[in-house]
């Protein structure tokens, strides 16, 4: 099964409010990274959190790591209609692994 | 600074024939990554090319290969296509550090029919 799974599979929500996307893993981890999609396109790193931090904040991102939950989280505050996508967290198992496992993703939309 | 660029963007084939797609990572970039996308398994990894030699490989069957050039740009090929090869196939470049941020291209659609 994957190794990070992200929680909702899909989210409505209105211009201007904050969306919160999950995601756990199962394995320890070095970092965890979150990437956005946008329909057919390519993938767009976001933000990387290591093991050692709690939360970090890029714009109007938020990201969160519970490493002894297994868990992350990514909150957009103040949405756009242009923040819809879908995003995926992505980790990489223990030791010395170049192979990043994605989740499923969430898909978000935005309503203007 | 360019972007990693695959082509072709689009590609329609027919089962039992063989694809190949391009890939040229950022300049600087000596490793390349391939994934395949589908609606029922999400992203999988394929492969990992270093330095022109195959670091990592996932779960895929033999008909996909790859290889990676002098240059860091890479190509994937998969022979003798069968209907569930549909997909949109990424790639993504990196310095080649392990667990570091990737930098995807737009991906190349195929479809087999």
């Amino acid at each position: 099964s994957q190794q990070g799974e992200e929680d909702p599979q899909a989210l409505s929500i209105q211009e201007g409010e904050n969306a919160t996307m999950n995601c756990s893993y199962k394995t320890s981890i070095n970092n965890l990274q979150w990437y956005r999609q946008n329909s057919g396109r390519g993938l767009v790193h976001l933000i990387l959190i290591r093991s050692n931090e709690r939360e970090k904040h890029s714009g109007r991102l938020r990201v969160t790591l519970d490493t002894s939950k297994k868990s992350s989280s990514l909150l957009i505050t103040a949405s756009r209609a242009a923040d819809t996508a879908s995003y995926f967290c992505a980790t990489w198992a223990g030791g010395g692994s170049y192979i990043p496992t994605f989740g499923r993703g969430t898909s978000l939309i935005v309503h203007p | 600074k360019a972007g990693v660029t695959q082509t072709p963007r689009y590609l329609i084939k027919t089962r039992g024939q063989q694809v190949t797609l391009s890939c040229s990572p950022i300049s600087g970039h000596r490793s390349v990554s391939w994934y395949q996308q589908t609606p029922g398994q999400g992203l999988q990894f394929l492969f990992e090319y270093f330095s022109e030699t195959q670091r990592n490989k996932g779960n895929f069957p033999g008909r996909f290969s790859g290889r990676q050039f002098s240059n860091s740009r890479s190509e994937m090929n998969v022979s003798t296509l069968e209907l569930g090869d549909s997909a949109l196939y990424l790639c993504a470049s990196s310095l080649g550090r392990d667990r570091e941020k990737l930098f995807f291209g737009s991906g190349t659609q195929l479809s087999v029919l």
